[in-house]
């Protein structure tokens, strides 16, 4: 069965770089036809898609963060990363990292990570 | 960018009514449509993809229906353990984007 995991800083300062890390287990990121992706939801509110990248390196940004977002995969450690930067409080959210297979909905997904911007 | 919106944004119901969510679309996305449900702390869950069809082990009260810009979630009898919000999700092009949730309450 397949599953996500993301791991990385809880806190990070205003102006600084976010950065995560999703991990797969129970399936390979190099398997065809599937996007590797974040989205984020701040609290009390809703889900935003940040981006998703193919196993290849080719990757899609949500146009309202491409300018700051980097998503990268490692495929020999079966992970895909997330660097977010120059961030603001407005970027406290949870990441979720999920799977996008052949062109279909988003899915699973990880359990998410709470990443606070404070100084 | 497709934009998604939902209606209402919250809803309460008596256990037992039958619970209908609807989800437009700024344009035309045939059938690329997933509904999703969350609890709180928890990840979205995926009831329904490709509009009207129905993941593996999610209970057949949940159901799904429309093509193009209009969409519907029906939940047939709600149960406490509906209590949740339910996300509409397009991914009939990039950016994927998703309505703004609908609460759904027990009255």
């Amino acid at each position: 069965q397949l599953q996500l995991q993301e791991s990385g800083p809880g806190l990070v300062k205003p102006s600084e770089t976010l950065s995560l890390t999703c991990t797969v287990s129970g399936g390979s990121i190099s398997s065809s036809s599937s996007y590797w992706g974040w989205v984020r939801q701040p609290p009390g509110k809703g889900l935003e898609w940040i981006g998703s990248i193919y196993y290849s390196g080719s990757t899609y940004y949500n146009p309202s963060l491409k300018s700051r977002v980097t998503i990268s995969v490692d495929t020999s450690k079966n992970q895909f990363s997330l660097k977010l930067s120059s961030v603001t409080a407005a970027d406290t959210a949870v990441y979720y990292c999920a799977r996008r297979a052949g062109g279909r909905e988003l899915g699973p997904w990880g359990q998410g990570t709470l990443v606070t911007v404070s100084s | 960018d497709i934009q998604m919106t939902q209606s209402p944004s919250s809803l309460s119901a008596s256990v037992g009514d039958r619970v209908t969510i609807t989800c437009r679309a700024s344009q035309g996305i045939s059938n690329y449509l997933a509904w999703f449900q969350q609890k709180p702390g928890k990840a979205p869950k995926s009831l329904i993809y490709a509009a009207s069809n129905l993941q593996g082990g999610v209970p057949s009260k949940f159901s799904g229906s429309g093509s193009g810009t209009d969409f519907t979630l029906t939940i047939s009898s709600l149960q406490p353990e509906d209590i949740a919000t339910y996300y509409c999700q397009q991914y009939k092009s990039y950016p994927l984007t998703f309505g703004g949730g609908t609460k759904v309450e027990i009255k």
